[in-house]
């Protein structure tokens, strides 16, 4: 099993420009989630999917768009790219069941993101 | 909405000594998760608390999830520097996670 999975590691971008951050996890888990990540700015939710097919906003989803592409997919894209988007992006994985018991949170390698 | 909070921010520790970070909840938590994140990488599960008082070691950590189920504490003892890295508190929160926003934790040998 390779876990999450994120592409590409590293993005350097220019103001205005879009792209999309890619995520897949093969451990059949329902519910997925896009983080960033600032210095002394912990872990800020962006968007998750709490299953295949539902998308819902975060705490910061502005300037963010997702895609739940199937339930092994879950992609990140803006759309003009600002230098405030500079940041290090999480993917994370869980299998998470309504009225289910408690499950662990699985975390992707990371993008790192420079806008210029 | 559900807040989790941790204190200190930032943790420095001299190699070889005990230190404990804290991690409080404004609501009531059915479990509370921790997570290590080295520098460099990212986040990894580390122990789930699910009973009020419980307790729970791995090697020198021991994790301690409160009475009311609104707060638990981290507490390493005799600090390595394999235990540089920013620590993580999580609260269930329908289908999300809040997280902590972490002690970072570094070692002078």
């Amino acid at each position: 099993n390779a876990g999450v999975t994120q592409t590409p590691k590293f993005q350097v971008l220019k103001t205005g420009q879009s792209m999309t951050l890619q995520c897949a996890q093969d451990m059949n888990h329902n519910s997925m989630y896009w983080y960033r990540q600032d210095p002394g700015m912990g872990l800020r939710l962006i968007y998750y999917s709490a299953s295949e097919g539902t998308t819902d906003k975060g705490e910061v989803p502005n300037g963010y768009n997702v895609s739940r592409l199937n339930k092994r997919e879950f992609s990140l894209r803006l759309e003009s790219a600002a230098p405030s988007q500079t940041s290090v992006y999480f993917c994370a994985s869980r299998r998470r069941l309504a009225g289910g018991p408690p499950s662990t949170q699985y975390f992707g390698p990371g993008t790192r993101l420079l806008v210029l | 909405g559900q807040q989790v909070m941790q204190i200190p921010q930032y943790q420095h520790v001299q190699e070889g000594e005990d230190f404990t970070t804290y991690c409080n909840s404004s609501t009531t938590l059915s479990n509370i998760q921790w997570y290590k994140q080295r520098p460099g990488g990212h986040p990894v599960f580390l122990i789930q608390l699910v009973k009020s008082g419980e307790v729970k070691k791995q090697k020198r950590l021991t994790f301690q999830f409160g009475e009311a189920k609104k707060n638990s504490s981290l507490h390493i003892t005799a600090t390595q520097t394999t235990d540089v890295g920013t620590y993580f508190c999580a609260g269930p929160n329908d289908y999300k996670l809040s997280f902590g926003a972490g002690t970072t934790v570094t070692v002078r040998a």
